[in-house]
């Protein structure tokens, strides 16, 4: 079964960092490009970030970029989402996502941020 | 970027009964290699979205024969037959055709 975690959201100030990771399992890593998606009330649903299966290949919103960096670990099975010089309008509920015959073919449980002073 | 425009934004339905949300997108999604992207997906309350179809008519692993899509270019359609309690949610369509992917609105299919 296919099982994406993630984990290090939480409330930052305006213009400082986090990280975000998530663990995968059930599936070969190295195999899948990744993801991550966030959602928000008013904005809805929004790719921010994908990699490619080796890490070599990336790509971000236009909002994000120069900002936040994806990245990946596929000896431990773990991807993650570097956030830096954080904007308000940057808080939302954060997914990892793995692509396959179809972008975002599966999705983990989401992690929040809210970013704020 | 290509704007997906999701209708209704709103959706009553008596269980068992049958429903159709529109997709549009603001330019055609046949990309230059031949296909379609676009999928659609469902979030159920307090949960992540999970995958239906893609490319527009495929259904994905384990979701039921009840789901269909269907359309081409610009206009596509989810159908959903003999709505049951755990279809209940919110409906997304995704393009992929053309970077950077965008998600429509959102419909949310409730019960009368």
């Amino acid at each position: 079964e296919v099982q994406l975690v993630e984990s290090g959201g939480g409330l930052v100030q305006p213009g400082r960092s986090l990280k975000l990771s998530c663990a995968a399992s059930g599936f070969t890593f190295s195999n899948y490009g990744m993801a991550w998606v966030r959602q928000t009330p008013t904005k809805g649903l929004e790719w921010v970030a994908s990699i490619s299966t080796g890490g070599g290949n990336t790509y971000y919103r236009d909002s994000v970029k120069g900002r936040f960096t994806i990245s990946r670990d596929n000896a431990k099975n773990t991807q993650y989402l570097q956030m830096d010089s954080l904007r308000s309008e940057d808080t939302a509920t954060y997914y990892c996502a793995r692509h396959g015959a179809t972008p975002f073919a599966y999705w983990g449980q989401g992690t929040l941020v809210t970013v704020s002073s | 970027d290509v704007l997906m425009t999701q209708t209704p934004v709103s959706l009553p339905v008596s269980l068992g009964g049958q429903v159709s949300i529109s997709c549009r997108s603001s330019q055609s999604l046949v990309h230059s290699d031949g296909n379609t992207y676009l999928h659609w997906y469902l979030q159920k309350p307090g949960q992540s979205p999970q995958l239906l179809i893609y490319r527009v008519s495929n259904r994905f692993s384990g979701v039921p024969d009840r789901f269909s899509g269907s359309g081409s270019g610009t206009d596509f359609t989810l159908k959903i037959s003999r709505v049951e309690p755990e279809d209940l949610g919110v409906y997304y369509c995704l393009q992929s055709t053309h970077f950077p992917p965008t998600f429509g609105g959102g419909t949310k299919l409730e019960l009368k």
